[in-house]
């Protein structure tokens, strides 16, 4: 499974963009970039995932280049509740039964 | 629906002891997920299930560790002998199984072993 790098922490005020990357140097051909995020007390949660170039959802945008060995996450207009770790995983796309492989994660701190 | 739900929600326990964690799927939910978090570190995988059988169980990190499915909806993660490393958050997870990879997650069990 390809390894992720990713930064341990990241501050941000209310109102701002934040984009957080990761690094993935040895993703194969079939896997996806998938990002989670996670509040303390609480379960994981499906942000977006991505194949390739841009994705779009009503949470976030993932940026994914040509080479795709990294990847960005944008967060718009980030708030006191977006305040969470989030998880960049990589990993084959489809089918049920694909285990998920987290790291530790990017601790995103939002302030006043 | 309702999500995924798991049953205690802290559980404290005595080394040596025995223990059984429960995970209610969402329903119609073919496959299943157990994993280990421990504080600082993102979520480690346990075992799937694909119905009731174990698809993978190559997370279980000893014999000690059991988990069963028998009816393809609700599952139990046993944990015999428990040491105070196994303390930790344990997360289930189930997904439509189709082809989706989407993993929905239940708010974990904290186990803690004294």
């Amino acid at each position: 499974l390809a390894k992720t790098t990713q930064p341990i922490s990241m501050d941000s005020y209310e109102g701002q963009e934040v984009n957080i990357t990761c690094s993935h140097n040895n993703i194969a051909t079939n896997d996806y970039i998938t990002w989670y995020q996670q509040f303390p007390s609480q379960g994981p949660r499906f942000i977006i995932q991505g194949y390739k170039t841009k994705v779009t959802n009503e949470v976030a945008s993932l940026f994914i280049p040509a080479d795709r060995k990294s990847s960005t996450l944008s967060l718009p207009r980030v708030s006191l509740s977006d305040t969470a770790v989030y998880y960049c995983l990589v990993g084959p796309g489809g089918g049920g039964g694909n285990k998920l492989t987290f790291g530790t994660g990017t601790q995103l701190k939002v302030e006043l | 629906g309702a999500g995924v739900s798991q049953t205690p929600s802290n559980k404290v326990t005595e080394k040596g002891k025995y223990v059984e964690l429960r995970c209610d799927p969402i329903s119609g939910h073919t496959a299943l997920y157990w994993y280990r978090q421990s504080l600082g570190q993102g979520p480690e995988f346990l075992i799937y299930f694909q119905g009731t059988g174990a698809a993978d169980d190559s997370g279980l990190p000893n014999d000690r560790f059991f988990a069963v499915r028998p009816e393809g909806s609700v599952s139990t993660l046993k944990i015999q002998r428990t040491e105070r490393g196994d303390s930790a958050v344990y997360l289930c997870a189930s997904s439509p199984g189709s082809g989706a990879d989407t993993q929905y997650f239940g708010p974990g069990t904290r186990l803690t072993v004294l």
